[in-house]
């Protein structure tokens, strides 16, 4: 079936070092792949997205490469700051089923001045 | 342009009774999904509404329903509340009809069952 595997947290860096978060996948054909961010007490923001294999996705200084051989999407950052501490969603459209996403457990991120 | 809102953004209720939260999307918007997300479960999607048909639905009881309404606004209705639907429950709208267009969420409705 389809899944959407994700390193487990929390993840505790000191500023400016850099992250990596690892996302893994079962899916069906080859779908889209998002990477959605959570900050405390809010609901969900896109905030990176790839629709094809070998896609980058960028923004806010965080890419994800679409990895359609390793089935993987991670999420890296050169260089993390405070204001991205977070919880981190790896998700996966379902093809063919509207508007459902099949989500990742997250990851929690902390970063320390 | 206005994000998605919710309404309520925070409920407490007692076990037994029923609530009914409300989710209005970005204008121009005509799918709206319904999540809830725990600690223990995470995110689990619970149904989706396009054009006012329920075009997808979650593995949850029938408790759960919902619907949507011509402006594309939905409502979801939880009856019979159980202590483990408390929960944060949240709602995504998109322009088009499958799940590869960007959804936009909502701040959340934060429901506390006692």
């Amino acid at each position: 079936g389809n899944s959407v595997t994700q390193m487990e947290g929390p993840v505790t860096l000191s500023e400016e070092a850099f992250l990596t978060i690892n996302c893994t996948y079962t899916a069906t054909g080859y779908p889209s792949l998002f990477w959605y961010v959570q900050y405390p007490g809010e609901g969900l923001q896109l905030l990176l997205k790839a629709t094809k294999a070998d896609d980058k996705g960028s923004n806010k200084g965080f890419e994800a490469t679409y990895r359609k051989e390793t089935t993987s999407f991670h999420l890296e950052k050169g260089s993390v700051q405070v204001s991205d501490s977070a919880v981190y969603f790896c998700a996966l459209p379902l093809y063919n089923q509207g508007g459902k996403l099949i989500f990742g457990q997250g990851t929690e991120l902390s970063v320390k001045p | 342009k206005a994000g998605v809102t919710q309404t309520p953004r925070y409920l407490i209720k007692t076990r037994g009774q029923q609530v009914t939260l409300s989710c209005s999307p970005i204008s121009g918007h005509r799918s709206v999904s319904w999540y809830q997300q725990t600690p223990g479960q995470g995110l689990q999607f619970l149904f989706e509404y396009f054009s006012e048909t329920q075009r997808n639905k979650g593995n949850f009881p029938g408790r759960f329903s919902g619907r949507q309404f011509s402006n594309s606004r939905s409502e979801m209705n939880v009856s019979t509340l159980e202590l483990g639907d408390s929960a944060l429950y949240l709602c995504a709208s998109s322009w088009g009809g499958q799940a590869t267009y960007e959804q936009y969420f909502g701040p959340g409705t934060r429901l506390t069952v006692t």
